[in-house]
């Protein structure tokens, strides 16, 4: 049971370059979203879709983007990574429509450093 | 996003005693309540998803209620256990697909 897989767990880029961060989910959820977590700040929503095709900014979307082309992948890409980009990003999806009622299942998690 | 604070920021407890604290949210807007645990170099890990006021869940040691009127949700530990030291995250649902979490509080369980 994969759950939610998110690759990969660690990368180090250099300021300016380009990456894409996968997320894979098996469970059939509708809702699929990115976040970062920062120290001593909660959990910020960057991107997210309530299913294929239909994706959505969040409270940090700037520098990130997001596509959705079938139920289970969702990447996340950085397009010109910044300093300010490191972070670590969880990938979450949940059942339903939005995250109404369902809990969110998270990925493990990738750390990225941008020096 | 919706500003969720949690409250304390972090808390040590001896095993054996029982501990809580505090989810404070906008009573506007809501739509569920979502508690998560987060353990050192894991994933957070759902608890409870709250929808009604006066709501009450319980998971084995730990529980949750729920007050949408005054906009808080308690989390109780009964029983500590080093097991439990974890950051206990709440996230607020709105009517809009987004959940906008707190900062965390982060249990220490001192045997």
């Amino acid at each position: 049971n994969a759950g939610v897989t998110q690759t990969p767990k660690f990368q180090v880029l250099k300021t300016g370059q380009s990456m894409t961060l996968q997320c894979a989910q098996d469970m059939n959820h509708e809702y699929m979203s990115w976040y970062r977590q920062d120290p001593g700040m909660g959990l910020r929503l960057i991107h997210y879709s309530v299913g294929a095709g239909i994706t959505d900014q969040g409270e940090v979307p700037n520098g990130y983007n997001v596509s959705r082309s079938t139920t289970e992948d969702f990447p996340l890409r950085l397009l010109s990574a910044a300093p300010s980009q490191t972070s670590v990003y969880f990938c979450a999806s949940s059942y339903g429509w939005g995250a109404r009622n369902s809990p969110l299942h998270f990925g493990n998690g990738t750390r990225l450093t941008v020096t | 996003i919706l500003n969720v604070e949690q409250s304390p920021q972090s808390l040590h407890v001896q095993e054996g005693d029982s501990t809580n604290f505090t989810c404070s949210f906008p009573s506007s807007n809501f739509y569920a309540l979502h508690w998560y645990r987060w353990e050192t170099a894991k994933s957070p890990e759902a608890l409870f998803v709250m929808t009604l006021n006066g709501d009450e869940k319980k998971k084995g040691r730990i529980s949750a209620t729920l007050n949408t009127k005054e906009g808080y949700s308690y989390l109780y530990i009964k029983g500590s256990q080093p097991e439990d030291s974890a950051t206990y995250l709440c996230a607020l649902e709105a009517n809009d697909y987004k959940l906008s979490f707190g900062a965390g509080t982060t249990v220490t369980v001192r045997a």
